[in-house]
């Protein structure tokens, strides 16, 4: 069966610090591949996103996620951390073609930032 | 435009009492679809729509009903609310079935 692996559920850093989130899927086909964003009390928001390309993927607020096919990864990644990057963040693959209903979350990591 | 709202933001029910769940966007989306969220498990996949008059089930269907009569409203129904549907419920659409999916802000529901 498929699924979306997120290693850490929680992390805690001091502001500049760097971050990397790690990210798995198991399936073997194409898939387009998101990071969500879920800052406090709002709802979830695209951080980035990965369908076909350069496998290094800039999103806003300065994260990036490199999509390494052979290791079935995408990590999400942060030079250094802010304190409003405080939210909770989820991976999610969508398998294609023919795949909008296998839209599969991973189970999230909160992230917190300490000034 | 207002994206994707949802209402009521809060709800209280009992166990055993119905209620449904409202979803709109005004993005003319094709793909409207119900999540819901809980601690340490992400958020899963109630039931999707491609197209106005077209719903399938996605990973958690129990207990909960669909319909989509215009494109732009896909309420979700709990026929007969329990302890275990007590969830933050989020409603998505996309343009595209492989496009992002927006957001709505969510439905907190506790059933007691």
């Amino acid at each position: 069966a498929q699924s979306v692996s997120q290693h850490n559920h929680h992390v805690i850093l001091s502001e500049a610090a760097s971050l990397e989130l790690g990210c798995n899927y198991s399936y073997g086909g194409t898939v387009n591949l998101f990071w969500y964003v879920q800052y406090p009390g709002q709802h979830l928001q695209l951080l980035l996103k990965y369908f076909s390309g350069d496998p290094l993927v800039k999103g806003i607020k300065g994260f990036e996620a490199e999509f390494i096919k052979s290791k079935f990864s995408f990590n999400l990644r942060k030079p250094s951390v802010q304190w409003s990057d405080t939210a909770e963040y989820f991976c999610a693959v969508n398998l294609r073609p023919g795949g909008y209903n296998k839209l599969i979350f991973g189970a999230g990591t909160r992230l917190a930032v300490h000034p | 435009n207002a994206g994707v709202t949802q209402t009521p933001e809060f709800q209280v029910l009992k166990t055993g009492q119905s209620m449904t769940l409202q979803c709109a966007q005004d993005m003319n989306h094709e793909y409207m679809s119900w999540y819901r969220q809980d601690p340490g498990m992400g958020l899963r996949l109630i039931h999707y729509s491609v197209g106005a008059g077209i719903t399938d089930q996605g990973e958690v269907p129990n207990g909960y009903n669909v319909s989509r009569s215009t494109t732009e409203d896909f309420p979700l129904r709990l026929l007969s609310a329990a302890p275990s549907q007590t969830s933050v419920y989020f409603c998505a659409s996309s343009r595209d079935r492989q496009e992002t999916q927006y957001f709505g802000p969510g439905t907190r529901l506790l059933v007691l």
